[in-house]
């Protein structure tokens, strides 16, 4: 139990969509990161947060966006959704000088 | 620029048996060196982790890893297989200031009866 919970667990959607998920952290933990896991795959950074601000990004487009908000919960938008968007989206948060991300179980996104 | 090297994406032991897990890496400046594992359909949990103490490192469920700096490595051990460790392992590796992981493509761990 880590204390992170993502939602919803499984998702499916049609390419073209745009979709929003969420990410729900421990008290405390200022900073959030989101990582998408295609299959078969190391998880690959996608950006990350600290206190609302977005303060470190991966090789991702734009059309990969995210919040985060001061109850400690956040959310990552995807645009214009691909096949290739089809991955696990990981959710890992941290405390203010913690040097251990804690990661919830995962957004399963299938895009047909 | 970081990066993670795992060599094999599949190991296979006995139980009972000694597991290895290789991991090397690239980093420029001093690294932070972590060990993940993933059961299916599930997220990541923290095997233990390397940030500039001990260069042996003990973690939960038996298993333990060593900083080599000479070698860029960060093998995973655990003396004996059990069946609950089938599972994906990952090696990751940060540095202090910053909250980007680097991982590597996982190894995946089958025991064998």
């Amino acid at each position: 139990e880590t204390g992170v919970t993502q939602s919803p667990t499984h998702l499916i959607k049609t390419r073209g969509q745009q979709v929003t998920l969420r990410c729900s952290s421990q008290s405390g933990h200022n900073t959030v990161s989101w990582y998408q896991q295609a299959l078969g795959q190391g998880p690959q950074f996608i950006f990350q947060y600290y206190r609302e601000e977005e303060n470190g990004r991966g090789n991702f487009p734009p059309r990969f966006s995210g919040l985060q908000f001061p109850n400690y919960s956040s959310e990552l938008n995807v645009n214009a959704l691909e096949l290739d968007d089809s991955a696990l989206y990981l959710c890992a948060s941290r405390p203010t000088g913690g040097t251990e991300a804690f990661f919830g179980q995962g957004t399963r996104l299938t895009v047909v | 620029a970081q990066s993670v090297t795992q060599l094999g994406s599949h190991v296979s032991v006995s139980e009972g048996a000694l597991v290895l897990l290789r991991c090397n890496y690239s980093s420029s400046v001093p690294p932070y060196l972590f060990w993940y594992v993933q059961y299916p359909n599930q997220g990541l949990q923290l095997l233990l982790k390397y940030t500039s103490a001990a260069t042996l490192v003990k973690g939960i469920n038996g298993f333990e890893a060593e900083f080599k700096k000479s070698e860029t490595s960060f093998h995973l051990t655990k003396p004996s297989a059990h069946m609950s460790d089938a599972a994906e392992y990952f090696c990751a590796v940060g540095w202090r200031g910053n909250e980007k992981l680097t991982f590597g493509t996982g190894t995946r761990l089958t025991i064998i009866p």
